[in-house]
This record gives structure tokens, sequence and C-alpha cells, in this order.
């Protein structure tokens, strides 16, 4: 069955330090990845996507790479701003169900003035 | 943009009641709605399908008899836990999209405890 590995939180840094949130994927077919954000008492929202290999999603400043040879979708922002604090879950679909969406654990980021 | 309102956020029930959350897409018409539910450092886990008009297709492993979905418009989804333990306690999160290929949008959340 389809799996999502995130790396497990809280992950705290301070302003203008640089992201790096992990996340690989197991599933049968090609895969979309996801990544999504829930900031605090909001629901979630899509942060980006990408839809085959080697595809690079971004949005915000934040980008990630579908990398197939490594199954990976590792999130990154070069420069986190204290706005940037929220949950941030990476999530997949395959199989032809675009929303049956398979999601990791989420990530806790708390960025720091 | 597309907003879903989800109610209530919190609820505390005592055990054996039934509790009833709403979901609505606000400014769009949602033909499809999603339930899913979240324990604590756990991963989202797709409950239910919601079709408007028809019946709700459950996931593997949930009761339909315990967690009654209703999509009786095209803006309104309820899901409604009945007969609550406290092993249900948990976040029920709902999305909903307006065809098959447009985008998810996520309601903020229900926070579920049952005393």
């Amino acid at each position: 069955g389809n799996s999502v590995t995130q790396m497990e939180g809280p992950v705290t840094l301070s302003e203008e330090a640089f992201l790096t949130i992990n996340c690989t994927y197991t599933a049968t077919g090609y895969p979309s990845l996801f990544w999504y954000v829930q900031y605090p008492g909001e629901g979630l929202q899509l942060l980006l996507k990408a839809t085959k290999a080697d595809d690079k999603g971004s949005n915000k400043g934040f980008e990630a790479t579908y990398r197939k040879e490594t199954t990976s979708f590792h999130l990154e922002k070069g420069s986190v701003q204290v706005s940037d604090s929220a949950v941030y879950f990476c999530a997949l679909t395959s199989g032809g169900s675009n929303y049956k969406l398979t999601f990791g654990k989420g990530t806790l980021l708390t960025v720091n003035p | 943009g597309a907003v879903v309102s989800q109610h209530p956020s919190r609820v505390i029930c005592k055990s054996g009641t039934s509790v009833k959350i709403e979901c609505r897409s606000l400014d769009f018409q949602a033909t499809t709605m999603f339930w899913y539910r979240q324990f604590p450092k756990k991963s989202l886990m797709l409950m239910a399908t919601s079709n408007e008009g028809s019946k709700a297709t459950y996931e593997q492993g949930v009761e339909k008899d315990k967690f009654l979905i209703n999509h009786a418009s095209l803006t309104l989804s309820t899901l409604t836990v009945t007969s609550a333990h406290p092993e249900d306690s948990s976040f029920y999160i709902c999305s909903a999209r307006t065809s098959d290929n447009s985008p998810l949008h996520f309601g903020n959340g229900t926070r579920l405890t049952v005393t």
C-alpha cells in the first residue's frame, strides 16, 4: 500500500535560517506528490505539488523536487520567516485516485524572530 | 478563494451520546466531500467519501453505522458520530472539491472529546 514518511518534529529555527523537511514515500504506480500547510487555527492548504519525476513544485519560496530514484519529495526554503510557522504535511495520490490522499504525520515548524 | 467551513471547531460530549459535525462549502458547489480523522502524532486517515445525493463510500475498517455521513446538498455534508465512546476522541477534518480534477479545500477541523 501507499505510505508517506516525513521527519518528526518539532523543528525550531531562527528567522532567515534554511529549512529542510524530509519526506519519502512508497506507492504503487506513479504517484503525484504534495505538500500541505496548516497555519495555526486554519485548515490545510495546498502549498505545492509535483505530478511526475523530476518536476519541481514551488510556492511562497518553498520548493520540493520529485525524486523517483530516491522516492523523496523533500521540502526546502532558503530563508524562513516567523509567518512560516505551521504544520507541514507531505502527501501523495496514486492509482488514478486523485482525491485519495495518503498523508504523512505532519511536521510542526516554529520560526523564532 | 474557495472556503470550507467546519462546525463546531471543538465539542465535548458524554459517552453514549451522538455528535454531529457540519462541513459547508461557502462559495462553491462541492460535488464531493471527504472526511478525515487524525489521531495525535498520526497521519490524517481518510474515513469516507461523500457524494451529493448518494450514499457515502467508507474506507476499510470504518464503521458506517458508527460514523453516519449525509451529503444532502451541494454545499453541506454532515458527519454524525453515534453512541460516542472515549476512543472516538480525535480531530476530524473535512475537505471538498468541485470536480474530479479540481483541488481539495479543507475545513479547519473539529476536535471531538468524549468523556
